[in-house]
């Protein structure tokens, strides 16, 4: 079975300081792993995602994530976030075999002037 | 422009009614997907489809019924039988399930009980 987990439900933080959204995950197949954001009433849009290859991926909006296959770990970070980057962040784990994801509970980031 | 369309954004239901939530996709993917989401509890799977004339039920199917009649079109009906479907539906689409790209999504249907 597949599991995500992501380690803050709430994270504050002041504008312009750097920011880690944890995740981590469990599988015993290989996975895909993506970060997706929600603004309020809105769908998810994608911020990254590791396939393969080089284990440090960019995303927009300057967010950036390191994939961690010894802990099981893909966090995402932002070296200095602003008021717009107030959202919701979901982690999620894509299974080829099973022809699904699954998502993480989510992290809510609010930037604070 | 390409992308996922849900229609409507918001909708309100009596109780004991059955409510249909439409999906469309002009991205020519082949899987689609409905997940539910409530404050604190991220997205959870209802059902998903690989290709046409074919789905498979989620982690919560019950109360709620698919079809997928035509590759753009995923509608999903919540039924009487559903008993807390006051939500935030989303629908979202793949390129294919063998494929490992990220879904889109629609902008979601906020559906109420009244």
């Amino acid at each position: 079975a597949q599991s995500v987990t992501q380690l803050d439900s709430q994270v504050p933080v002041f504008e312009e300081a750097p920011v880690e959204l944890r995740c981590n995950y469990s599988s015993s197949v290989s996975v895909y792993l993506f970060w997706y954001v929600q603004y309020p009433n809105q769908g998810l849009q994608l911020l990254l995602k590791y396939l393969s290859g080089s284990t440090l991926v960019k995303g927009i909006n300057g967010f950036e994530a390191e994939f961690n296959k010894s802990q099981t770990s893909f966090h995402l970070r932002k070296p200095s976030v602003h008021i717009s980057d107030t959202a919701e962040y979901f982690c999620a784990a894509y299974n080829t075999n099973a022809g699904k994801s699954t998502f993480g509970d989510g992290t809510t980031l609010t930037v604070k002037p | 422009d390409g992308g996922i369309t849900q229609s409507p954004k918001y909708l309100f239901r009596k109780e004991g009614q059955n409510v249909t939530l439409s999906c469309e996709q002009n991205l020519n993917h082949d899987a689609m997907y409905w997940y539910r989401q409530d404050p604190g509890q991220g997205l959870r799977l209802i059902y998903y489809s690989q290709i046409v004339n074919d789905f498979q039920k989620g982690d919560i199917a019950e109360g709620y019924s698919v079809s997928r009649e035509k590759k753009e079109s995923f509608p999903l009906t919540v039924t009487s039988a559903q008993k807390n479907p006051t939500a935030f539906y989303l629908c979202a689409s793949r390129l294919g399930p063998q494929v490992n790209t990220e879904a889109f999504f629609g902008q979601g249907t906020r559906l109420t009980v009244v």
